[in-house]
């Protein structure tokens, strides 16, 4: 049962231009969402986070939208660099309902291309 | 701040052999978390700790595995007779609402 998913396994972008990650979730319990970054060899890396009461949250070049009513959430990264290829994963959790685990997406590999 | 740190990096080790993994959260966190993961997949949840209480356990968790946290700092997760199966990257997490990862233990069963 895969309560979040991310359908597209790969994306690749032009440096410069934006990169949309998509994310869904079945779970209606899930309450707050979270994306994440990973390199080869390393752990994910937090990028950034969004409550259920909100739609938008943004930190610098990344933008995390929710949607509730369509279980879906997105991360817009504006411009892109060389640097954001790695793996993305979103997760969530039913925070407010005091569940601490994180739920992962099978993560969208992101290539930057010059 | 130091960030989450684990050890070993990497375990190559024999099916049916006992391993275990150090994990050391960033210092002013109570709550420590494990995860695992596959390739190609989502970290899995494991297991979380609040201080030393071990609050909520994933079906995941086979009574070959053990997770503590004796005096509520650095966690140990220990895997009794490894199984091929078991080859993953085991990940440790420490934070809230927002979970910080450490470079993760990649464990080889041959």
């Amino acid at each position: 049962d895969q309560q979040v998913k991310q359908n597209s396994p790969s994306l690749s972008v032009q440096e410069g231009r934006i990169s949309i990650l998509n994310c869904d979730y079945t779970n209606s319990m899930f309450d707050y969402f979270l994306w994440y970054k990973k390199y080869p060899a390393e752990g994910p890396t937090f990028l950034i986070s969004i409550s259920s009461i909100k739609d938008k949250n943004e930190d610098g070049r990344f933008t995390v939208f929710l949607n509730k009513s369509a279980k879906h959430l997105s991360l817009h990264i504006v411009p892109s660099q060389p640097g954001d290829s790695a793996v993305y994963f979103c997760a969530a959790s039913a925070l407010y309902q005091g569940a601490q685990k994180l739920v992962f997406g099978q993560g969208t590999r992101l290539t930057i291309n010059p | 701040d130091t960030g989450v740190s684990q050890n070993p990096r990497h375990k190559i080790t024999k099916r049916g052999q006992n391993v275990t993994f150090r994990c050391d959260p960033i210092s002013e966190h109570n709550r420590l978390y494990w995860y695992r993961q596959t390739l190609g997949q989502g970290p899995e949840f494991l297991t979380y700790f609040q201080n030393e209480a071990q609050l909520e356990k994933s079906r995941l968790l086979s009574d070959r595995f053990s997770a503590e946290r004796p005096k509520g700092s650095f966690s140990t997760l220990e895997i009794q007779r490894t199984e091929q199966g078991d080859s993953a990257m085991y990940l440790c997490a420490s934070g809230g609402s927002e979970q910080y990862f450490g470079p993760g233990t990649r464990l080889t069963v041959t």
